[in-house]
């Protein structure tokens, strides 16, 4: 069964660095393509990031220049590196597979852990 | 990157059809057959209920249907049930490695 648990986030000020973690079991990350998307508190989801099987990254528009997609095949683990956050970054991220059974869509997707940015 | 066009609310009472819509451009919806829709309650994660514009995963009811016809997919839940009230979005590949999302529809059963 293919599970995904984020953990990492929390309240962190205007500026700072987060990195969040994503576990998976079921399947392993480095065989797939996996992303992260987010959703501001009452608001629509939005693609972040993501890495493709072969290690290649790509980003957002809006994260750019600030995020770093990675994982680590030894702990099957995705991470994302956030830095320099903004108030606007504020949101729920949520880690998913792309395409592991379903092409191009965001088939599994974890419970999320929420990131605070404020003051 | 913009994001998709959704209508933000859609409504229909148990036993009717509801049809959402999500609107792009020829650089998104228009340009690849890989338009996905998620289902989401509150405090949940989004549920993948369409791929490739109208293939449903296993597990997923047939009333769940989906279509596209230009810069537009539609997502059509038929025989609509208490439990299909949430929220619904779209999502496009983008091409250029990158994928985009619509604003998200509140589908209420009245």
């Amino acid at each position: 069964e293919v599970q995904l648990v984020e953990s990492g986030g929390g309240l962190i000020q205007p500026g700072g660095s987060l990195r969040l973690s994503c576990a998976a079991s079921g399947f392993t990350v480095s065989g797939n393509y996996m992303s992260w998307v987010r959703q501001a508190p009452g608001k629509g989801l939005e693609w972040v990031s993501v890495i493709y099987s072969g290690g290649d990254t790509y980003y957002g528009d809006s994260v750019k220049g600030r995020f770093i997609i990675s994982r680590d095949n030894s702990k099957n683990t995705l991470s994302l590196q956030m830095n320099s956050l903004r108030v606007e970054d504020t949101a729920m991220y949520y880690c998913a597979t792309v395409g592991a059974t379903h092409p191009y869509a965001f088939d599994y997707w974890g419970q999320g852990t929420l990131v605070t940015v404020s003051s | 990157q913009s994001a998709l066009t959704q209508p933000p609310s859609a409504s229909g009472s148990p036993g009717q059809s509801v049809t959402i819509s999500c609107t792009g451009t020829s650089s998104d919806v228009g340009g690849y057959n890989y338009v996905s829709w998620y289902q989401q309650y509150p405090g949940k994660a989004p549920k993948l209920m369409i791929y490739e514009v109208s293939e449903r995963p296993s597990g997923v009811p047939d009333r769940f249907s989906g279509s596209k016809s230009g810069n537009t997919a539609s997502l059509t839940v038929s025989g609509l049930q208490a439990e299909d009230e949430a929220d619904y979005y779209c999502s496009s590949y983008g091409g250029s490695n990158n994928w985009v999302f619509g604003g998200g529809t509140k589908l209420t059963v009245l």
